[in-house]
């Protein structure tokens, strides 16, 4: 069965410095992989997603993810953090082959401090 | 183009009634899934419908139903609600099913009291 570990519960960073969101995932094969944010009372937005190919792929809102297979891990980055981007983070797991059923993780809190 | 859209926004239901909940998906998109979200047991597939047939089916017990209309649009049932029923409903639509671009509305509170 495939699952999906976010490592870190909660992580609190200052505004301006850089974020790295760990995901860590288990399946058989390279699934479909993906970054959900979702903010206080609202649904979730995909922010990326890596399907195949280049293993760093570019999202939404300047964060990135890069898919390294031999840890696999699917790790979510953004270089300089903003404080709209206090949020909770989702990384999600979906098997190849059509089905649609997504996998998460149990997310990570980002707290930005000014 | 308009969102995802679920109706109500919130709810209040007491032990033992049941509930409708509703999702009209973006215009062209034929898939609807649903999700719950709890503090503790995280964001959980509860079913999806494509083409108004069920697809997929997450572990929930038959109390939590669903359905799809012609126009896309869908609703879920929970029947004899239980205190641990109290969750956030997700509906995701995607433009059709055996793709993972997909688009989440806002969610339903439900409290069962």
């Amino acid at each position: 069965a495939q699952s999906v570990t976010q490592p870190d519960i909660h992580i609190t960073v200052s505004e301006g410095a850089s974020l790295e969101l760990r995901c860590n995932y288990s399946y058989g094969a390279t699934p479909y992989l993906f970054w959900y944010v979702q903010s206080p009372g609202q649904g979730l937005q995909l922010l990326l997603k890596y399907f195949s190919g280049d293993t760093l792929v570019q999202g939404i809102k300047g964060f990135e993810a890069e898919f390294k297979r031999s840890q696999s891990s699917f790790n979510l980055r953004k270089p300089s953090v903003h404080w709209s981007d206090a949020a909770e983070y989702f990384c999600a797991v979906g098997p190849v082959g059509g089905n649609e059923k997504l996998t998460f993780g149990t997310g990570t809190r980002l707290t930005i401090i000014p | 183009k308009a969102g995802v859209t679920q109706t109500p926004r919130y709810l209040i239901k007491t032990r033992g009634q049941q509930v409708t909940l509703s999702c009209s998906p973006i215009s062209g998109h034929r898939s609807v899934s649903w999700y719950q979200q709890t503090p503790g047991q995280g964001l959980q597939f509860l079913f999806e419908y494509f083409s108004e047939t069920q697809r997929n089916k997450g572990n929930f017990p038959g109390r939590f139903s669903g359905r799809q209309f012609s126009n896309s649009r869908s609703e879920m049932n929970v029947s004899t609600l239980e205190l641990g029923d109290s969750a956030l409903y997700l509906c995701a639509s995607a433009r059709t099913s055996g793709t993972y671009e997909q688009y989440f509305g806002p969610g339903t509170r439900l409290t069962v009291t």
